[in-house]
């Protein structure tokens, strides 16, 4: 029944070492997000996908990167991880751009 | 100053208590809203949509005055489930219908 997907659920990494967080879907949603959770704080908008188009938020640092092979996979790419990054790594999917965001379970990335 | 403010936790308050949370939004290009729920290391999951005209949804009514830019969410009877961090959510007209987050207030029910 699981909608929407993430693995893995949590992840320990070493600083500056490249990390892939993977999110799939059930849902054959168009759009696809990925949000940063710190602590404490709100979770905030990285990129999304409308279908194949790339979105990236103007203050997502260039540490981060994405990727969609098809409908149903997106992966977030840290390329060097700093101790900054450290958070829950959140997926979102949705039909259109103006409707309802499902929410994955979410990615607790730790780096030492 | 943030685009979505919400009042700072956490509040702590008895079973069967009422309890008022309050939003602001700074950006008038906002067309919709909405309040989600956040339990402990979980995803955020809607709880409403928020309508002019304010709208209800069991123990939970949920108001927005846009002359104002303001949303609330008011919990009746709490239980004790009903603890978890409440997010004011906006989402704009344009930027391809973003969501921006407010960070959340925790709500403590307590037997």
């Amino acid at each position: 029944d699981a909608m929407v997907i993430q693995n893995p659920r949590y992840q320990v990494t070493q600083f500056g070492k490249p990390v892939t967080l993977s999110c799939s879907q059930t849902l054959n949603h168009n759009v696809m997000y990925w949000y940063q959770q710190k602590s404490s704080q709100a979770p905030k908008l990285l990129f999304h996908y409308y279908d194949k188009d790339f979105n990236n938020e103007a203050d997502t640092p260039d540490n981060f990167q994405s990727r969609r092979p098809n409908t149903s996979f997106c992966f977030l790419d840290i390329r060097s991880p700093g101790l900054g990054d450290a958070a829950m790594y959140l997926c979102a999917t949705s039909v259109g751009s103006q409707e309802t965001q499902y929410f994955g379970p979410g990615t607790r990335l730790l780096v030492l | 100053r943030k685009e979505v403010e919400q009042d700072p936790g956490p509040f702590n308050v008895p079973e069967g208590a009422t309890v008022a949370f309050n939003c602001t939004y700074s950006n008038s290009a906002s067309q919709s809203f909405f309040w989600y729920r956040q339990d402990c290391r979980k995803e955020p999951k809607l709880l409403m949509s928020v309508y002019s005209s304010g709208n209800e949804d069991g123990r939970f009514t949920a108001q927005l005055n846009r002359a104002s830019q303001y949303i609330s969410l008011l919990i009746r009877d709490s239980k004790l489930s009903d603890s978890a961090t409440y997010l004011c959510v906006v989402r704009r007209s344009n930027q391809g219908g973003k969501l921006i987050f407010g960070q959340g207030t925790e709500l403590s029910v307590k037997p």
